[in-house]
């Protein structure tokens, strides 16, 4: 069973810039994370998809953070215009079902720096 | 808000020692409790899942336990090797979240 795929694993950019990440979950998955982890600390849950709706964004900021998951499947999380504290690791998840019981399964993640 | 802290931070230790990793967490309304590894430039790895009802779990040379009442949990490392050498993050299920904690960066050496 193939497991979360991100793209890309590296990006370098400027301050001010935009830049996008892609995670495409296990298949048949319908709970879809992001999770941003700053070096040194553990992973923050940024926005929480089940198939194509928002579970949770709290912790998204909305300012400059933006995600969707068209059709239930991939997704995409956008930071425009980034600045340098958004140099971290973002990392995707995903789970079968929503529910407290269900494991979730990470990414290699896509390491972000932002000069 | 539940709040998670991993001691310590970072450890060395020669192979074949047996070590401790320990956790505590400030809200007991738990629903588990999970051991995760991390590789560097890779995702996580669930290691063990304790359930809230359960006092410990076991897998190979590991073992984690967890007590409630006192907010811990510590993950037990027998006979370290080269390759456990990672950072070891616990995180908690709790009011439908997954909380984590900042992880301890274990080094192994021969």
């Amino acid at each position: 069973e193939a497991g979360v795929a991100q793209s890309p694993r590296y990006k370098i950019i400027e301050k001010r810039q935009s830049v996008a990440f892609w995670c495409n979950p296990i298949s048949g998955h319908a709970t879809l994370y992001w999770y941003q982890q700053i070096l040194g600390q553990g992973p923050k849950l940024l926005i929480q998809f089940q198939n194509n709706g928002v579970v949770d964004d709290s912790q998204l900021p909305k300012d400059r953070f933006s995600a969707e998951r068209l059709k239930g499947v991939d997704s995409t999380l956008k930071i425009q215009p980034a600045k340098l504290e958004d140099s971290a690791v973002y990392l995707c998840a995903s789970s079968l079902e929503v529910g407290v019981a269900e494991t979730q399964y990470f990414g290699p993640g896509t390491r972000l720096l932002v000069l | 808000k539940q709040e998670v802290t991993q001691i310590p931070a970072a450890l060395s230790v020669p192979e074949g020692e047996n070590l401790v990793l320990n956790c505590s967490f400030t809200d007991s309304a738990i629903y588990n409790l999970q051991w995760f590894r991390q590789d560097p430039g890779k995702g996580l790895t669930s290691l063990l899942l304790i359930q809230s009802s359960q006092r410990e779990q076991t897998s190979g040379r590991l073992n984690a336990s967890l007590d409630k009442s006192s907010g811990r949990s510590t993950l037990y490392i027998a006979a370290s090797q080269p390759g456990d050498s990672a950072t070891y993050l616990c995180a908690l299920t709790s009011y439908g979240k997954l909380t984590f904690g900042q992880g301890t960066i274990l080094t192994v050496h021969p």
